[in-house]
């Protein structure tokens, strides 16, 4: 049984750009959320996909949107990047209705 | 808005017992999680409370009240490798999301 993984790792990019970071769901769920982390603070619920429907949003502007696809795995595209979105992207899994949450390592984004 | 509250930093020595505290005011609530954190990983799953009282599992357990808004996580026989950030996070509906983080306890076992 393979975990969550998330890709890139590190990225550095320039205000203003378009980001796009990845996610493959551990195998069997069908439902992942991405989280925003800033340094010494908790995750920031993003929003979630549930098979490929968009279902819960936290807080943040339009510019942060998703994508799941057909196998589960998702992607959070960033457009428009600003200073304060350098931080540490989560992505975690579930099944269903379970809360069986399962946490990527992450994704570091840097914007300079 | 939501409000989850921990201590920013704890220290402890090896082999002792720390508590770490959690209180919270949300819209709703359907759940209370603890997770671990080390440096540049993976939150990993503690457990999960939805009634009042304690569940234990080895060396951690997890306390809850509802009335009081008010959980704690108790980690036992401290060892060095528990030094990292302890993420208290409540669910506030029935469908999974909208899972709100505290910021995060960041305990130091010293030896």
């Amino acid at each position: 049984e393979t975990g969550v993984t998330q890709s890139p790792t590190h990225l550095i990019k320039t205000r203003g750009q378009q980001v796009t970071l990845r996610c493959s769901s551990q195998s069997g769920h069908n439902t992942v959320s991405w989280y925003q982390q800033a340094l010494g603070q908790g995750p920031q619920f993003i929003f979630q996909y549930y098979r490929e429907e968009e279902n819960g949003r936290g807080n943040f502007p339009p510019r942060f949107s998703g994508l799941q696809f057909p196998n589960y795995s998702s992607e959070l595209n960033v457009n428009a990047l600003e200073l304060d979105d350098s931080a540490l992207y989560l992505c975690a899994s579930s099944l269903e209705a379970s809360y069986g949450y399962t946490f990527g390592s992450g994704t570091r984004l840097t914007v300079v | 808005g939501q409000n989850i509250d921990q201590p920013t930093e704890m220290t402890a020595t090896e082999g002792a017992i720390v508590q770490i505290n959690c209180t919270y005011q949300t819209s709703g609530f359907n759940g209370l999680f603890w997770y671990q954190q080390h440096a540049g990983e993976a939150p990993t799953f503690l457990s999960y409370n939805v009634l009042d009282g304690l569940e234990e599992k080895g060396r951690f357990s997890s306390f809850l009240s509802r009335s009081k808004g008010y959980s704690y996580l108790l980690l036992k026989e401290l060892q060095m490798k528990d030094s990292a950030s302890y993420l208290c996070a409540v669910i506030l509906d029935n469908y999974g999301q909208n899972f709100v983080f505290g910021p995060g306890t960041r305990l130091s076992v010293l030896p």
